[in-house]
């Protein structure tokens, strides 16, 4: 089942323009991770926030957590063409084994 | 740097055959997964191990099976190929959570 929706499903933007992709889920959560994957590759740990975190910062890309809404944004600030890729977020509930759900993604595109 | 392999970039069978997707890691990682992705659909996981000998089912083992001999190694088997089977499949793994996954760069399997 799936527990993560991003939206928007694509996006277009120019390079040096910041964007901003969300992500929804429908159950608590103890993680929430995004990765991002570039065309016919598989994909890449971008950052981890925990449910009791609310903003968390890695170079150009900015996370936000609100379990209250439950959602979360990503960032990335001063865009370039090789940030073009498909963006997931990742959600797990805890317990015992470890599962992460992904959501469908959102492909990003940087035009030069 | 955490390496993931898999065995095919590219996989053409028919209908009915038997299918052997292997993934080995070298990172000593405790958990390995298996998912496929699809177009509209995202990642959906199909089965995982927590350690040797060890599977779980995800949300869509039908028509799959997977073997865990050695730490290293996550074979995921299609028994029957069928032409619904025809996707990408990631291998990936992770020590224990939550820490980020490690994927491979995929296997396209097309059954014809």
């Amino acid at each position: 089942s799936q527990q993560g929706e991003e939206d928007p499903q694509a996006l277009s933007i120019q390079e040096g323009e910041n964007a901003t992709m969300n992500c929804s889920y429908k159950t608590s959560i103890n993680n929430l991770q995004w990765y991002r994957q570039n065309s016919g590759r598989g994909l890449v740990h971008l950052i981890l926030i925990r449910s009791n975190e609310r903003e968390k910062h890695s170079g150009r890309l900015r996370v936000t957590l609100d379990t209250s809404k439950k959602s979360s944004s990503l960032l990335i600030t001063a865009s370039r063409a090789a940030d073009t890729a498909s963006y997931f977020c990742a959600t797990d509930s805890g317990g015992s084994n470890y599962k992460l759900t992904f959501g469908k993604g959102t492909l990003l595109t940087v035009n030069p | 740097d955490v390496k993931v392999t898999q065995s095919s970039r590219y996989l053409v069978k028919r209908t009915g055959e038997k299918v052997f997707l292997e993934c080995v890691q070298d990172m000593d990682h405790e958990n390995m997964f298996w998912y496929r992705q699809d177009p509209g659909l995202g990642l959906r996981l199909i089965y995982f191990s927590y350690d040797v000998k060890m599977k779980e089912k995800g949300d869509i083992p039908e028509g799959y099976s997977v073997s865990r001999e050695k730490k290293e190694r996550f074979s995921l088997i299609l028994e029957s190929a069928s032409t619904n089977q025809t996707s990408m499949y990631l291998c990936a793994s992770g020590r224990t959570f939550p820490s980020p996954l490690h994927f491979g760069n995929g296997t396209r399997l097309t059954v014809t």
